[in-house]
């Protein structure tokens, strides 16, 4: 099974130090987009690739958050000078769209989800 | 601009019982409109979507919902609870951009 998969699982880190997570697409998709997740609350849009092309970020994504997807395969999200706010589920999702505007038909395939806690 | 309500972040049912999750849009353009499950420390798997080609949408494992404009729901179904039901529910709305969430609900199934 090639799905989507996230490294790593699980993080924990220590206030004002950097993370940086991964995700791996399913290898034909060309969308990938960035999702956090906290406690009893559904998933919350941070960033969106066409490609390699980062095309829309949520105002949720402060200055301290930076994606990347340098070859359109797979991205990866860091987060500097970590707070303990930003202690929540990190979950990646990509989907396969040829036209149209992201996320209006396609079906985004997510993956396990990074979760990160900030002591 | 687009919302979600889901309205009761917990259900209790008894296994074999119907199942029924609520959930209320409001989108400015013709939504899509998507149920997805999440399971304990795993991903969200898509359930179902509605993309206007009917109004009556059937899903993975027996869940089927239903598209109705004049009341803005969509609301999920399946007849009969199995213990494996149990999960956290989330719909979801896109019409532009970005896909919108619910809060969830978390489905209880009991033996």
């Amino acid at each position: 099974d090639t799905g989507v998969s996230q490294d790593p699982r699980h993080k924990i880190t220590k206030r004002g130090q950097n993370v940086t997570f991964r995700c791996d697409p399913i290898s034909e998709h060309n969308r990938l987009y960035w999702y956090r997740q906290t406690l009893g609350q559904g998933p919350e849009f941070l960033t969106y690739f066409q490609n390699e092309a980062q095309l829309e970020k949520s105002r949720l994504l402060s200055d301290r958050f930076s994606a990347e997807r340098p070859k359109g395969s797979f991205s990866t999200l860091e987060i500097q000078r970590t707070e303990q706010g930003d202690s929540a589920m990190y979950l990646c999702a990509s989907s396969l769209r040829d036209t149209g505007p992201p996320g209006a038909q396609e079906t985004q395939y997510f993956g396990p989800g990074t979760r990160l806690l900030v002591l | 601009a687009q919302s979600v309500t889901q309205l009761g972040s917990h259900v209790s049912v008894s296994e074999g019982a119907l199942v029924l999750l609520r959930c209320n849009y409001s989108s400015s353009v013709p939504p899509y409109l998507f149920w997805y499950v999440q399971y304990p420390n795993q991903g969200l798997q898509l359930l179902l979507k509605y993309t206007s080609a009917a109004t009556l949408v059937k899903g993975i494992n027996g869940f089927e919902a239903e598209f109705k404009k004049s009341e803005t729901s969509f609301h999920l179904t399946k007849p009969s609870a199995h213990m494996s039901d149990a999960a956290e529910y989330f719909c979801a709305v896109s019409g532009g951009f970005k896909t919108i969430f619910g809060a969830g609900t978390r489905l209880f199934v009991k033996a």
